[in-house]
C-alpha cells in the first residue's frame, strides 16, 4: 500500500507555544489530506480537510486560528497548533487518498503540552 | 454522525476465527462498506472494503448481507497481533479523497 508518513510521531512542548505537524505522501501525490484528533480511548475526530493550493475546511466546532493548516505542495501538508494549552494534548493522525487504491494515514503525532 | 453501529468490545481465542459484526441500516446503493483497524498508538490500517459481494484478501474476509444492512468481518486464524480497535465505515467510493466518519468501533481482544 502507499505509505503516509508523519513528523515527529511525539512531541512535548510548553503552555503557550506554537507546535508543527507534518504529514507527507511518499510515493504519490495528494491534493486532498485530512487531519483527525483522537483523545484517549475515544474514536478518530475529524479535524479538517487540507486542499493542496486553497485553504482548508474545518468542521464544526474547530478553530481555524487554532490549528493552521497549509497544503503547500502535493505531498505535503502542516498542522500547526498555536497557543498550545493542556487541553490540547491528543493524538493527531492525517491521512491521503491514492487513486483507486484508497485511504492511508499517518503513524499519528501523540502532543503533550505541559 | 458515523452510519454504522457495532459492539464495544469482543474476545477472541488465539487461532480461532473472529467474526466482527457490523451494522449499516440506512446505506445507500453506491456507499461501500469499509473496515479498518488501529492499533494501540497508531495510525488506522486498511483491511478490506466491498458492495455487495463478499470480499476475501490476504487480511480478511468481508461478508455483506444480501439487503446490504449489516456486514460481518472475518478474520479466519486470529493472532495476539489482531488485537485493536476494528472500524466499519460506509462512505461513496469517488474518484477523489476519502473523508471517512468513524464510529466507536469493537475493541477485538485476542486471547492466548
Amino acid at each position: 500500500g502507499a505509505v503516509v508518513s508523519q513528523h515527529p510521531s511525539r512531541v512535548i512542548c510548553k503552555s503557550g507555544t506554537s507546535v508543527k505537524i507534518e504529514c507527507r505522501s511518499l510515493d504519490f501525490q495528494a491534493t486532498t489530506m485530512f487531519w483527525y484528533r483522537q483523545f484517549p480511548k475515544k474514536s478518530l475526530m475529524l479535524m479538517a480537510t487540507s486542499n493542496e493550493g486553497s485553504k482548508a475546511t474545518y468542521e464544526q466546532g474547530v478553530e481555524k486560528d487554532k490549528f493552521l493548516i497549509n497544503h503547500a505542495s502535493l505531498t505535503l501538508s502542516t498542522l500547526t497548533v498555536t497557543s498550545a494549552h493542556p487541553e490540547d494534548s491528543s493524538f493527531y493522525i492525517c491521512s491521503a487518498t491514492k487513486a483507486s487504491q484508497g485511504a492511508f494515514f499517518g503513524q499519528g503525532t501523540r502532543l503533550t503540552v505541559v | 454522525d458515523a452510519k454504522t453501529t457495532q459492539p464495544t468490545s469482543m474476545d477472541c481465542a488465539e487461532g480461532r476465527a473472529a467474526n466482527l459484526p457490523c451494522n449499516h441500516s440506512t446505506i445507500s446503493g453506491n456507499e461501500y462498506v469499509y473496515w479498518y483497524r488501529q492499533i494501540h498508538s497508531q495510525g488506522p490500517q486498511y483491511i478490506i472494503h466491498g458492495l455487495k459481494n463478499n470480499e476475501t484478501n490476504e487480511m480478511a474476509s468481508l461478508i455483506i448481507t444480501e439487503d446490504r444492512k449489516s456486514s460481518t468481518l472475518i478474520l479466519p486464524h486470529a493472532t495476539l497481533r489482531d488485537t485493536a480497535v476494528y472500524y466499519c465505515i460506509v462512505r461513496e467510493l469517488h474518484q477523489g479523497a476519502q473523508k471517512l466518519v468513524f464510529g466507536q468501533g469493537t475493541r477485538l481482544t485476542i486471547n492466548p
